[in-house]
């Protein structure tokens, strides 16, 4: 079955540096990729919708200068969270839309990466 | 906005216990409706969905069943294993093929 990756699993970092969380589909290009968030007991919200070869459309109350999304090839898709605070700190999950099977709604999950900011 | 509400958890459940998980929906147009599962240190996989009203998801023995109606799409399984305990998010489609999801139920069954 389709594979999507994502790379670091976990990260600790020091409030004011800046994290990058790769996605990957391994095995399938991917047209489109999203970013989730999700706080512990809550819900995954959609941060961003990333389209390969153009710029991310941000959900309301996403910053874009903090959450910078890169989606250079139809395989790799780049979360970088700049100045990270504390309150940054948080599950991120990305998925990864078949090339043509946007339509039909597929989508292939990442495991995820847990960021802690200290 | 669109908005998905299902029942909280954690659930548990002897092996072999009938299994309802609530699930409701607030959209705009017509959804497509999915259930996800997140076993322990995996990701989401899609578990079922379904794209029109009166249409039945199945899969492993889980269903789920899009009633317009009641804005309703539970989850049903009648008879759980051990190994389907998991967390199982209920989810509708947007316009833009994005996810909203519900706040996920955790389901445990034991022996």
């Amino acid at each position: 079955g389709a594979v999507v990756s994502q790379h670091p699993s976990r990260v600790i970092c020091k409030s004011g540096t800046s994290v990058k969380i790769e996605c990957r589909s391994l095995d399938f290009q991917a047209t489109t990729m999203f970013w989730y968030r999700q706080f512990p007991k809550q819900s995954l919200m959609l941060m961003a919708t990333s389209n390969e070869g153009s710029k991310a459309t941000y959900e309301q109350g996403v910053e874009k200068d903090k959450f910078l999304i890169n989606h250079a090839s139809l395989t790799l898709s780049t979360l970088t969270v700049t100045s990270a605070h504390p309150e940054d700190s948080s599950f991120y999950i990305c998925s990864a839309a078949p090339e043509g099977r946007v339509l039909q709604m597929t989508q292939y999950f990442g495991p995820g990466t847990r960021l802690l900011v200290l | 906005g669109d908005s998905v509400t299902q029942m909280e958890g954690p659930v548990t459940l002897s092996e072999e216990a009938f299994l309802t998980i609530n699930c409701t929906y607030t959209a705009t147009g017509y959804p497509s409706l999915f259930w996800y599962v997140q076993y322990p240190g995996e990701g989401l996989q899609l578990l079922l969905k379904a794209t029109k009203a009166d249409d039945k998801g199945s899969n492993k023995g889980f269903e789920a069943t899009y009633r317009k109606e009641t804005t309703s799409f539970h989850l049903e399984k009648g008879s759980v294993q051990v190994s389907d305990s998991a967390v199982y998010f209920c989810a509708l489609s947007d316009r833009r093929y994005a996810l909203n999801f519900g706040k996920g139920t955790s389901l445990l069954v034991t022996p």
